[in-house]
């Protein structure tokens, strides 16, 4: 079965701090991931994909197939990081995507 | 140019009545999605529009959900006779194509509560 887990539904470190946010996955192909993020009172947005193996506003991620993970990772947090962060997975030829659950970053001052 | 968008954004009914809900989606966006938040929950799946004709509809709950696009533009998902279980947020996105480059926007969703 198609699966994605976010096993933290809350993160929360201060300014300055690494952050990773864990993202795991089941798929029987070979899967292509993303991460969105949703900002206080904004639209659900696309923050970055696996294939085009980006660095958006000093976050990576690294997909993981013998650990199916996909974490999300950044070595410096910043205030305005606070957010929902989602992990997603392509869910076939239509492109409909499968989500986790969230994980909610909060960064401290 | 403008995103997507819904309406209404708010929708508050009574068990057992019908509600449509709206998506515009990007103008020249030919794939469509809908998708629902239910409280604690990731975003399901429901359906998905390619054009007019839609080719997934495995993420429909039940025969009382149903959607329909009219060519590349508007869609509505109607949901009969409401039950409290289907209390969520609907958000709709739109992309330019099924290829893995399309990115998918999302609208600001419809929260429907069903008292």
């Amino acid at each position: 079965a198609q699966r994605v887990t976010q096993p933290e539904k809350l993160l929360s470190v201060f300014k300055g701090a690494p952050v990773e946010l864990k993202c795991n996955y089941s798929y029987s192909g070979s899967p292509e991931l993303f991460w969105y993020v949703q900002y206080s009172r904004q639209r659900l947005q696309l923050l970055l994909r696996h294939i085009s193996r980006e660095s958006i506003k000093g976050f990576t991620a690294d997909l993981n197939k013998g650990e199916t993970s996909f974490h999300l990772k950044k070595p410096f947090a910043q205030e305005e990081d606070s957010a929902m962060y989602y992990c997603a997975l392509n869910g076939g030829a239509t492109n409909k995507l499968i989500f986790g659950t969230g994980t909610l970053l909060a960064v401290q001052p | 140019g403008a995103g997507v968008s819904q309406s209404p954004s708010n929708k508050v009914t009574e068990k057992g009545k019908d509600v449509e809900l709206r998506c515009d989606p990007i103008s020249g966006h030919t794939a469509l999605y809908w998708y629902r938040q239910r409280l604690g929950q990731g975003l399901e799946f429901l359906i998905y529009f390619q054009g007019n004709s839609a080719p997934d509809k495995s993420g429909l709950p039940s025969d009382r959900f149903s959607a329909e696009r009219t060519g590349e533009s508007v869609s509505t998902l109607t949901i009969q006779r409401t039950q409290q279980e289907d209390s969520a947020v609907y958000l709709c996105a739109s992309s330019a194509g099924t290829s893995l480059n399309n990115e998918q926007f999302f609208g600001p969703g419809t929260r429907l509560t069903v008292l």
